[in-house]
């Protein structure tokens, strides 16, 4: 069965310091889609990210960058000179291509909590 | 163009009560999601819609719970003698192209208090 785990609960950091968010999921599906969405005070979820199985290229977008290792089934979510407008709850999801496909399965989210 | 919107925002409603839920998806969009999200907690899948297939049902937690969508457009979820258990966000997500690749557009939710 797929299942996303996101072992840290609640971060609190300080404005500017980098921080990373787990994600580690388990699926038996050789095809799968990562995601990561942020939902913010404000309570609407948005997308950030989309990872195919088959490119573990990692990528960077301005302070965000993601971390894709298929050999430790990790997603990793970093935020880098944190600022308090990124304060929210951060959900990585995961959907199969064939088991349960289009069932995506989230994670319990993480709190970042960034201090000014 | 237009996101995915709710309604209504807010609901609150007594114990026994049937309450409607509705969603209108992205237009074009052939996936369409619900959640239940209770307070501070993360996202519990309900019901899921993709064109003309059959839904997939699995989720709802009970045969309180029932929702039907129209083609490939608007969605009503409906409670049934609804219990306080109930009270929870309830999100709408719709998506396109091939089902399981692609991200969810959430709307912002219904927020549903059973008194």
């Amino acid at each position: 069965a797929q299942k996303v785990t996101q072992a840290q609960t609640e971060i609190s950091v300080v404005e500017k310091e980098d921080v990373t968010l787990d994600c580690v999921y388990e699926t038996r599906d050789t095809t799968y889609y990562l995601f990561w969405y942020k939902q913010p005070p404000s309570g609407e979820l948005v997308f950030l990210i989309r990872r195919n199985s088959f490119d573990e290229q990692n990528e960077i977008s301005g302070r965000y960058s993601w971390n894709f290792q298929k050999s430790t089934s990790s997603f990793n979510f970093t935020i880098t000179a944190s600022q308090v407008v990124d304060s929210a709850v951060y959900f990585c999801a995961l959907s199969e291509a064939y088991t349960n496909a289009g069932k995506s399965t989230f994670g319990d989210g993480t709190t970042l909590t960034v201090k000014p | 163009g237009a996101g995915v919107s709710q309604s209504p925002s807010n609901k609150v409603t007594e114990k026994g009560k049937d309450v409607e839920l509705r969603c209108d998806p992205i237009s074009g969009h052939t996936a369409l999601y619900w959640y239940r999200q209770r307070l501070g907690q993360g996202l519990e899948f309900l019901i899921y819609f993709q064109g003309n297939s059959a839904p997939d049902k699995s989720g709802l937690p009970s045969d309180r719970f029932s929702a039907e969508r129209t083609g490939e457009s608007v969605s009503t979820l409906t409670i049934q003698r609804t219990q306080q258990e109930d009270s929870a966000v309830y999100l709408c997500a719709s998506s396109s192209g091939v089902r399981y690749s692609y991200e969810q557009y959430f709307g912002p939710g219904t927020r549903l208090t059973v008194t």
